[in-house]
């Protein structure tokens, strides 16, 4: 059962362009990750943010939790062609384990 | 240099042939988990385990089945029970506590001839 679930499927842009990704998910959770796989690659961590907490940063991500309506944004400002990929969000469900389930993901294309 | 490691990077498997996909870990994480992924699509999880000796079902368990005797490793088999096997398979492990982030291997390409 898929527990994150993000929009839009795909995205493409230009290079400078900001891009938004959108994470719905189901029950209640500990925290929420993004991930970001290139194409053929494993997953890299990009950033947490707890159940607690309603913003975060790092860099160029900017990452919102909205815990009453179950969803979360990742944001990368000023885009790259670099930052083409595949992003993921994953929830950390409460109840104890650490058992990620993520999303369908978000392919992004930037171009130069 | 801490790790995790998935091998083969590619594999081929004859229809009928049982394979094992190795997965192995240095970070001392105590979970681990294996997930499948299809072409275009998300994660898919398979098995995981939370300790040594013990492990439980994921979402697509059915033609699959792991074993968790050392805490470094997890190999997963595809049996020939698993009437579509081909797809990228993808290890994980994730240390003890809240809000900890997991850690992926390579990835194993497995295609059926």
């Amino acid at each position: 059962s898929q527990q994150g679930e993000e929009d839009p499927q795909a995205l493409s842009i230009q290079e400078g362009e900001n891009a938004t990704m959108n994470c719905s998910y189901k029950t209640s959770i500990n925290n929420l990750q993004w991930y970001r796989q290139n194409s053929g690659r494993g997953l890299v961590h990009l950033i947490l943010i707890r159940s607690n907490e309603r913003e975060k940063h790092s860099g160029r991500l900017r990452v919102t939790l909205d815990t009453s309506k179950k969803s979360s944004s990742l944001l990368i400002t000023a885009s790259r062609a670099a930052d083409t990929a595949s992003y993921f969000c994953a929830t950390g469900p409460s109840g104890g384990y650490n058992k990620l389930i993520f999303g369908a993901g978000t392919r992004l294309a930037v171009h130069p | 240099d801490g790790g995790i490691t998935q091998s083969p990077k590619y594999l081929f498997r004859k229809e009928g042939q049982n394979v094992t996909l190795s997965c192995e870990q240095n970070l001392n994480h105590d979970a681990m988990y294996w997930y499948r992924q299809d072409p275009g699509q998300g994660l898919r999880l398979i098995y995981y385990s939370q300790i040594v000796n013990d492990f439980q079902k994921g979402d697509i368990a059915e033609g699959y089945s792991v074993s968790r005797e050392k805490k470094e490793s997890f190999p997963l088999t595809v049996t020939s029970a698993q009437k579509n096997p081909t797809a990228f398979y993808l290890c994980a492990s994730i240390g003890t506590g809240d809000g900890t982030e997991a850690f992926f291997g390579q990835g194993t390409r497995l295609t059926v001839v």
